[in-house]
């Protein structure tokens, strides 16, 4: 049974650099057709894709964050990580790292439990 | 604004059928995924593909698609069963890598 836990801190100050990490328990990262995603909700709003990393370095991220994101894998340590930059108040949310399955039309299948992040002084 | 649109509230009596949808145009190619979530939890798959439950997934939970609109029914809906509930789905414009999701539609078992 495969598990995802984020990590990471619960406190920002503006314009530094969001650092989260996703650590994969019960399976394993190096098979293919896995997209290891992020993806974040705002207090009270909806869910809002962040972006996903595939075939241990093929990337793609949320048009809308993309100047300020980056997503890695590191499959030896079974972790793959989430670094935004230049954070701003708004991007105080709940962080969720989750497993999207090609196998099952790109669902995301498997969520971690998700990390409360605020951008604050 | 999303890409894909759900309605903001649904309520279904106790017992009864509800059927919540999802409307957008990438989902004449793409089938859509659902999604329950409850206060304080993480989201949970109910529903992907054309009508596929993951294990532990209720029967009464089912899934359809026609032309821009997915639909998640809930046959005999549980007091268990309130939630928000996203749909989301590939983006068929551009490279088809983007991904989206609807805005969520929170139903209300009376």
């Amino acid at each position: 049974q495969v598990q995802l836990q984020e990590s990471g801190p619960g406190l920002v100050k503006p314009s530094q650099t969001l650092s989260l990490t996703c650590t994969v328990a019960g399976g394993s990262m190096s098979s293919g057709g896995y997209y290891w995603s992020w993806i974040r909700q705002h207090p009270g709003k909806g869910l809002e894709w962040i972006g996903y990393i595939y075939n241990s370095e093929s990337t793609h991220y949320n048009p809308s964050l993309k100047s300020r994101v980056t997503i890695s894998v590191d499959t030896s340590k079974k972790q793959f990580s989430l670094k935004l930059n230049s954070v701003t108040a708004a991007d105080t949310a709940m962080y969720y790292c989750a497993r999207g399955i090609a196998a099952r039309n790109d669902a995301f299948d498997i969520w971690g439990q998700g990390t409360m992040v605020t951008v604050s002084s | 604004s999303s890409d894909l649109t759900q309605d903001p509230a649904v309520s279904v009596a106790l017992g009864q059928t509800v059927r919540i949808t999802c409307q957008g145009d990438s989902l004449r190619k793409y089938f859509a995924s659902w999604y329950q979530q409850k206060p304080g939890q993480a989201p949970l798959l109910v529903i992907y593909g054309k009508n596929n439950r993951p294990s532990g997934i209720p029967d009464r939970f089912s899934g359809s698609s026609s032309g821009n609109t997915a639909s998640l029914t809930i046959t005999g809906a549980q007091a268990e069963d309130e939630a928000d509930y996203y749909c989301n789905s590939r983006d068929s414009r551009g490279d088809h890598r983007r991904v989206l999701f609807g805005g969520g539609t929170k139903l209300t078992v009376l």
